[in-house]
């Protein structure tokens, strides 16, 4: 079973509107964390967001947050009022263990963002 | 902030050459770095962890003999493509994390190898 899960492999999104990008997640770990990168043509990976298991509280850092709901297994990333630059890729990725702090990121396949004027 | 650099950005060779890339942690020490290859329109597939001072973890169906890895320092890995092929070509992108729990992961630029 796939670790990372992005159902949406491209999104529209008007300049100015909010945008929900999807993640589920599949782990049997207790501590974990769960991250969100931008990619965008340029090919550099630029962290977002940070969510681990034990946070009650959904992150959020400026435009963006994090709706993480434990109990089904999700991480979705809001992107609140999209603006041009934001067009690219995104990837949710996990990293189990993280007590341990040993373990690589899995990454979903990527969500196509493309913000319209 | 946590800088990791990667080098070179983009590499042209003729097939039969081997390429050496590297990935260095520039303001912090990194026991542990992660090589990841991307195809175009594909995501980031985990290729192997670098551990300081130990050799490489590679992922399943990665060469080891294709795909050398030397983690010499605390702030340096290097990926050397052996005899690269045309099918070898491909984004790669670097790493590097801090020793303890709960450190975020900072990525390079990545490489842009193509393979002619």
């Amino acid at each position: 079973a796939q670790k990372i899960t992005q159902t949406q492999p491209g999104m529209f999104v008007q300049e100015k509107e909010a945008v929900t990008l999807d993640c589920t997640y599949d782990t049997s770990d207790q501590s974990y964390g769960l991250f969100w990168y931008k990619q965008p043509s340029s090919g550099e990976m630029i962290f977002l967001i940070y969510q681990g298991s034990y946070d009650e509280q959904n992150a959020t850092e400026g435009r963006y947050s994090l709706n993480f709901q434990k109990a089904r297994k999700s991480a979705n990333l809001v992107i609140s009022a999209s603006q041009l630059g934001d067009s690219a890729m995104y990837f949710c990725a996990m990293r189990e263990a993280m007590d341990t702090g040993r373990r690589a990121l899995t990454f979903g396949s990527g969500t196509r963002l493309q913000v319209q004027p | 902030g946590a800088v990791v650099s990667q080098h070179p950005s983009w590499v042209i060779c003729k097939s039969g050459t081997s390429v050496k890339i590297e990935c260095r942690s520039l303001d912090f020490q990194a026991t542990t770095m992660f090589w990841y290859r991307q195809f175009p329109k594909q995501s980031l597939m985990l290729m192997a962890t670098s551990n300081e001072g130990s050799k490489a973890t590679y992922e399943q169906g990665v060469e080891k003999d294709k795909f050398l890895i030397n983690h010499a320092s605390l702030t340096l890995s290097t990926l050397t493509v052996t005899s690269a092929h045309p099918e070898d070509s491909s984004f790669y992108i670097c790493s590097a994390r801090k020793s303890g729990a709960y450190q975020p992961q900072h990525f390079g630029d990545g490489t842009r190898l193509s393979i002619l």
